[in-house]
């Protein structure tokens, strides 16, 4: 069964600090897909990025960047000079992507709170 | 406007009653997933259908039940509501899981 944690249910860091949310995951597959969504006081949920199984390449957008690392599970998500626009809750999810069987599996979720 | 629109927004109803909640994917993606996100429970994946058959199903109640139309729109039904039904349901839709997912606002329902 897959299941995704992460730890951090709430961070609050003071604006233009670097703050990174953490995220592991369990899989028995080796080919599966590791997402990041924000989720800001609005309610939608917002695509950030997506990375397969196979991509360790770390990747940057802008103040975001993610690490990927197989060896220990882990799929976290950095946010550099943060701003109070990124407040939200974040979600880290998995997909093992095998048809009959495409759903996400969230994790509960980071509250992260940016203070002016 | 991520192209997935569910409606409606908001949806007050009363305990013993039945709703539904519609969604209608972005052009051109076949599936269509149910998401529901409660206070105790997180996001969990109620169902999926691909081009109008149910595909895979997760933890949805027998109370609960989705058709996904022709035109590709999904219907969500549900029936006999009591206060934990209360949540934000999420429809997604994509061309394949694999590619990602793209949600929609959500329909927050109250039961009362």
């Amino acid at each position: 069964a897959q299941k995704v944690t992460q730890a951090q249910t709430e961070i609050s860091v003071v604006e233009k600090e670097d703050v990174t949310l953490d995220c592991v995951y369990e899989t028995r597959d080796t080919t599966y897909y590791l997402f990041w969504y924000k989720q800001p006081p609005s309610g939608e949920l917002v695509f950030l990025i997506r990375r397969n199984s196979f991509d360790e390449q770390n990747e940057i957008s802008g103040r975001y960047s993610w690490n990927f690392q197989k060896s220990t599970s882990s799929f976290n998500f950095t946010i550099t000079a943060s701003q109070v626009v990124d407040s939200a809750v974040y979600f880290c999810a998995l997909s093992e992507a095998e048809i009959l069987n495409e759903k996400l599996t969230f994790g509960t979720g980071t509250r992260l709170t940016i203070i002016p | 406007d991520s192209g997935v629109t569910q409606t409606p927004k908001h949806l007050i109803t009363a305990t013993g009653q039945r709703v539904t909640l519609r969604c209608s994917p972005r052009s051109g993606d076949l599936s269509v997933y149910w998401y529901q996100q409660s206070l105790d429970q997180g996001l969990q994946f109620l169902i999926q259908y691909y081009n109008g058959e149910e595909r895979a199903k997760g933890n949805i109640l027998e109370r609960f039940s989705a058709q996904q139309f022709p035109d590709l729109h999904s219907e969500l039904n549900l029936s006999s509501l009591e206060l934990g039904d209360s949540a934000l349901y999420f429809c997604a839709s994509s061309v394949g899981g694999v590619y990602g997912y793209t949600f929609g606002s959500g329909t927050r329902l109250t039961v009362v």
